[in-house]
């Protein structure tokens, strides 16, 4: 299977910020490669596919970049919406994996 | 406007069989990758499985010999069965669309206790 790690697993940060979140995978996976929102007790929502193709409503505020084993997903300035957990998940190969997610709070 | 529609029984004993379906409305069955995932409490996300567009069915090898992922295309429908549950299997779970998933269903919580 393929692993892929987050880093940070959890960060601070404060309004108005620009923050970065990497992912990595252990092997490489072209572009498939795709980044979640996910707020407590709701179901996650997607931003990105294919790396850095925003989901249709998405703000471009977000954006995503990488390919091969090494992907970042930015968040130009936060805001108080912003708050929540995200994860990556490559859908190049069978299993289909996650990352372990980072959890963005208020600093 | 596409929405994923999910529904299941939300409690299971243990050695029971957890059946869920998810009903696509607004858009076309056909042409779309379309999977299982799910999230036990407080952790994170985990594939079950997917039908790619094709027709092919896709299983997470740590669930394979307890999974069935089927669909049935003049209801707009798929469903997912996982047999003999433990406690390891209370999660919410989650029907979506898309290879690089676009869409989301609302989750189902099942928990299994004796």
């Amino acid at each position: 299977d393929i692993q892929m790690t987050q880093s940070p697993s959890s960060l601070s940060a404060s309004v108005g910020d620009r923050v970065t979140i990497t992912c990595r995978a252990s092997q490489g996976i072209s572009n498939n490669l795709a980044w979640f929102q996910q707020k407590p007790g709701k179901a996650p929502k997607s931003l990105i596919y294919l790396a850095s193709r925003l989901q249709s409503g998405v703000p471009s505020k977000f954006s995503g970049s990488g390919s091969g084993t090494d992907f970042t997903l930015t968040i130009s300035s936060l805001q108080p919406e912003d708050f929540a957990t995200y994860y990556c998940q490559q859908y190049n190969t069978y299993p289909r994996t996650f990352g372990q997610g980072t959890k963005v709070e208020i600093k | 406007q596409v929405q994923l529609q999910q529904w299941g029984a939300g409690l299971l004993k243990p050695s029971e069989t957890l059946s869920l379906i998810c009903a696509v409305y607004g858009g076309p069955f056909s042409g779309y990758y379309w999977s299982w995932i799910r999230q036990p409490p407080g952790k994170g996300l985990e594939w079950i499985g997917e039908m790619n567009d094709s027709g092919s069915i896709n299983y997470n090898p740590s669930l394979k010999s307890r999974v069935t992922i089927s669909v049935d295309t003049s209801k707009n429908q798929f469903s997912l069965k996982l047999s003999s549950v433990t406690a390891a299997d209370t999660a919410v779970y989650y029907c979506t669309r898309g290879q690089g998933i676009a869409i989301w269903g609302q989750g189902t919580m099942v928990t299994v206790s004796s």
